[in-house]
């Protein structure tokens, strides 16, 4: 079955620690997004790529890094820059990009992230 | 600046109790808007993409509707199984390259038997 994986499910970061979320679809999508989800606010866009080995900031990128080095995988590090970054991570990828139709994002399950 | 806000933030219903649920946006020019159903502590699923006003789109017991300023989920006799979070998304057509959507805070239904 074609879908996007996430993992870990969990995952508990120590105070000065940087922790990479894996993020992998076998849809042949081009574009991928990383989203942070807290309660009470609507998804915000961290980082997303449309094209293996190009990627550009989203709304709240401060604290966080990826890499697009193959089209199935856009990995997630949260470094310690980040200053809160308690939250439900959420990767989506898309199909096309630029054209009417064919503009629905698909999500992962998420990884919820802890700092302990 | 452009916007989505969903309304009720939270609703609650007794089974077979039909209701709809809001989306409002703030976007000229709209690419597209799509609704998506959320268990807790589980990724978004993908349910409805509208294009156009007057559109509308159905799937068992949800139907989809498009004006050009919002857009209604309506929720016809709902079964407990219902229950979840219904977020709403809009693409703008600053975003129409990159595909960026901007959501709304969601609406928390419960449907009680």
């Amino acid at each position: 079955d074609g879908g996007i994986t996430q993992s870990p499910k969990y995952l508990f970061r120590k105070e000065g620690q940087n922790v990479t979320l894996s993020c992998e679809q076998n849809l042949n999508h081009d574009a991928m997004y990383w989203y942070r989800q807290d309660p009470g606010q609507g998804l915000r866009l961290i980082y997303y790529s449309q094209i293996v080995n190009d990627f550009q900031k989203g709304d709240i990128a401060e604290g966080y890094s990826v890499s697009r080095e193959k089209k199935e995988s856009f990995p997630l590090t949260v470094t310690s820059a980040q200053k809160n970054p308690t939250a439900f991570y959420l990767c989506a990828s898309k199909r096309t990009s630029g054209r009417l139709g064919g503009n629905e994002q698909f999500f992962g399950p998420g990884t919820r992230l802890t700092v302990l | 600046e452009d916007q989505v806000t969903q309304s009720p933030e939270a609703l609650r219903l007794q089974e077979g109790e039909s209701s709809s649920l809001n989306c409002s946006y703030t976007v000229s020019g709209l690419r597209g808007l799509f609704w998506y159903r959320q268990d807790p502590g589980k990724g978004p699923e993908f349910l409805f993409t509208l294009y156009s006003a007057g559109e509308e789109k159905e799937k068992e017991r949800l139907k989809a509707t498009l004006t050009k300023k919002e857009s209604f989920l309506h929720i016809t006799a709902p079964k407990p199984e219902d229950s979840a979070t219904y977020l709403c998304a809009v693409q703008a057509p600053s975003s129409s390259n990159t595909g960026k959507l901007i959501f709304g805070q969601g609406t928390t239904l419960q449907v009680k038997p």
